[in-house]
């Protein structure tokens, strides 16, 4: 158990609907980054947060939004779903804004129909 | 354009036997690659490379990074069943704070009793 959690584990929704999924970093990591996992993809960051501030963005879309709060936990907004969006959702925490070992939460299945 | 690729895409070998992973790459720049070990769900972090020729070990693991050929090889000896999963590797391309790793789609290994 790496400390991190993510609600939900499962999402299951229609095209063109749109989901929040909320991640709760480690005790004290003041980072948060998304990750998408597809099976044609692969891992691929998505944002990362430090300290409540966008840090870093990777391959996010703009139909995709993010924040993190000032209790830290993090949510990812994604809207207007399509197919392609179903994927394994992960979240990671680390203690600094650069620290390399990051610590994976159990991700939420996101199914789009 | 940064990727990076794992070869070989899937392995099955019996316990006991030493395998080699690999990982290489190309990007802009180069400040750190990271090997995770992704087993039912969330990847766990196995080590970070910075310097070549510096050999990273855990147990029966060991990794080691060759920045002149671009490549890093992730070594498992005396396989075990628990070590079935899926091997990932990542590069981070930036020099500056920001964060971007890049994923490989991983080496799924299937070690046999």
């Amino acid at each position: 158990d790496s400390g991190v959690t993510q609600t939900p584990k499962h999402l299951i929704t229609a095209t063109g609907q749109r989901v929040t999924l909320r991640c709760s970093p480690r005790s004290g990591d003041l980072s948060v980054y998304w990750y998408q996992q597809s099976l044609d993809q692969g891992l691929q960051f998505l944002i990362q947060y430090y300290n409540g501030e966008e840090r870093a963005k990777g391959n996010i879309l703009e139909r995709f939004s993010a924040q993190q709060f000032p209790d830290l936990h993090s949510e990812l907004n994604l809207s207007s779903l399509e197919l392609g969006d179903s994927a394994l959702y992960f979240c990671a925490s680390s203690p600094r804004r650069d620290n390399w070992e990051q610590y994976f939460g159990p991700g939420t299945r996101l199914t789009v129909t | 354009e940064d990727k990076v690729v794992q070869s070989p895409l899937s392995l099955v070998v019996h316990e006991g036997d030493t395998v080699t992973l690999n990982c290489s790459y190309e990007v802009t720049n180069f400040r750190s690659l990271l090997w995770y070990k992704q087993e039912k769900k969330a990847p766990t972090f196995l080590f970070m490379l910075t310097s070549s020729g510096i050999e990273k070990k855990s147990g029966r693991l060991s990794s080691i990074l060759d920045k002149k050929e671009l490549f890093s090889i992730l070594n498992i000896t005396a396989t075990q069943t628990g070590d079935s999963a899926i091997y990932l590797c990542a590069v981070d391309p930036t020099t500056s704070g920001t964060y971007k790793y890049i994923f490989g789609t991983g080496t799924r290994l299937k070690v046999l009793a």
